[in-house]
């Protein structure tokens, strides 16, 4: 597509419920990340993806978050038993390789739970 | 650890000013990009200028201006000509290319509202 594209880009749910965020990057990038932005805060990073495998996942906040992406394009970022803490834009970014220093962002998922 | 720190929450302009926003980092390695994002009202993440660590030459694109003092870990970024459309949150991000990994690292990010 012409630019990363995310889904939902809203999300409601109640607290204790599983979501699922999808990410799809621009075609051809290899590199894909995700970043967490909480009210009046920066962006926190979540992981990265070279292709299918994360060679860093250090930003996951607990073993509730999970990620994955499939044929080295779409990416789906998953949380589990959902707290109001989690309340926060997902944003999700690709580039052409893990050095290459241009991000393009998509619109992000703004994550809502009550 | 690598850390960016922009202490300005807050910012306004007049149209047509000049505004500078502050950014500091503090890092040990020597090969890293230095970026100001701009982030406006649609959330998604526009790239403003970059900066290279190993260039002297403060990058400039149109009305925006960086001042990189390397020894200092200090990036500033300059509008000049401030337009409406500038309003948003502006971050400053860092990547490094001689860690292990290659995320970008960002501040906490200023609101910039230009005022007519």
């Amino acid at each position: 597509g012409a630019g990363v594209s995310q889904s939902p880009s809203n999300k409601v749910t109640e607290k204790g419920k599983d979501v699922e965020l999808r990410c799809d990057p621009i075609s051809g990038h290899t590199a894909l990340y995700w970043y967490r932005q909480s009210l009046g805060q920066g962006l926190e990073f979540l992981i990265y993806f070279q292709g299918n495998s994360a060679p860093d996942k250090s930003g996951l906040p607990s073993d509730r978050f999970s990620a994955e992406r499939t044929g080295g394009s779409v990416s789906t970022l998953t949380i589990q038993r959902t707290q109001q803490e989690d309340s926060a834009v997902y944003l999700c970014a690709s580039s052409w390789t893990v050095r290459n220093e241009k991000l393009f962002f998509g619109s992000g998922t703004q994550l809502s739970v009550l | 650890a690598q850390t960016v720190t922009q202490s300005q929450p807050e910012m306004s302009v007049q149209e047509a000013e000049t505004v500078t926003l502050s950014c500091t980092y503090d890092t040990s390695e020597n090969n890293y990009y230095l970026f100001w994002y701009k982030q406006p009202p649609s959330r998604q993440m526009i790239l403003v200028i970059r900066q290279e660590a190993y260039k002297q030459q403060n990058a400039t694109e149109n009305r925006f201006s960086v001042n990189f003092q390397k020894a200092a870990k200090s990036f500033s970024l300059k509008i000049s000509d401030s337009q409406l459309g500038d309003t948003a949150m502006y971050f400053c991000a860092f990547v490094s290319y001689g860690g292990a990994t290659n995320k970008l690292i960002f501040g906490t990010g200023t609101l910039l509202a230009v005022q007519p």
